[in-house]
């Protein structure tokens, strides 16, 4: 079975804390997306990264990073936690290399930054 | 511009009802994915349907069906005979493998759905 999973479901870190969230996919999968969820916004695409070390930004990256060593693995990295990153954060993968293929999506991380 | 737009954020029905889920999106390709997940309150979207530009015909699974039509840039998602189980936020989503994010998927921002019993 298909599985994207997520280091924690639940996260709360203090403003300027370095924060770490961590996705992991057993598919073998070649692209991996990071998401942030916010009412109202839907799913806004923070990085995504096509290939081991290679990362590439999407509309939202500001005050994060990511970091691909391994295929399976892909961190989101927030450098110094502010009040407006609280959120939920979403891992997804997928096989493709040309688009047009379904995301397969983790369970998803709230993280609070107070 | 927004490139997918759900302009029902909520809708409530009650059990047994049908309910439609608009979505309408913009794109320059003559080649594009169009995607429903549906993201019960667990919180993990679930993949629906994934439908390209070339196939008109619409679809249908069970008690969900989808009306595809490009002349109004529209992909409906209709859930007949609704079910307590249905309520979860419905996400629609493009892809255009063309562009220079092929990979990505742009997401509408959400419709609510709740089924009350």
């Amino acid at each position: 079975d298909v599985k994207v999973t997520q280091s924690s479901r639940y996260l709360v870190k203090r403003t300027g804390e370095k924060v770490f969230l961590e996705c992991v996919q057993d598919m073998d999968h070649e692209n991996m997306f990071w998401y942030r969820q916010d009412p109202g916004l839907g799913l806004r695409l923070i990085y995504f990264s096509y290939d081991v070390k290679m990362k590439e930004k999407g509309d939202i990256p500001e005050g994060y990073s990511v970091s691909r060593e391994k295929k399976e693995r892909f961190s989101l990295i927030l450098e110094s936690a502010s009040t407006n990153q609280t959120s939920m954060y979403l891992c997804a993968s997928s096989p493709g290399f040309t688009g047009g293929d379904e995301q397969f999506f983790g369970p998803g991380t709230r993280l609070t930054v107070l | 511009a927004q490139k997918v737009t759900q302009a029902q954020t909520e809708i409530s029905v009650v059990e047994k009802e049908d309910v439609t889920l608009d979505c309408v999106y913009e794109t320059r390709d003559t080649t594009y994915y169009l995607f429903w997940y549906k993201q019960p309150p667990s919180g993990e979207l679930v993949f629906l349907i994934r439908r390209n530009s070339f196939d008109e015909q619409n679809e249908i699974s069970g008690r969900y069906s989808w009306n595809f039509q490009k002349s109004t840039s529209s992909f409906n998602f209709t859930i007949t005979a609704s079910q307590v189980v249905d309520s979860a936020v419905y996400f629609c989503a493009l892809s255009e493998p063309s562009s220079g994010s092929a990979r990505q998927l742009t997401f509408g921002s959400g419709t609510q759905l709740t089924v009350l019993p």
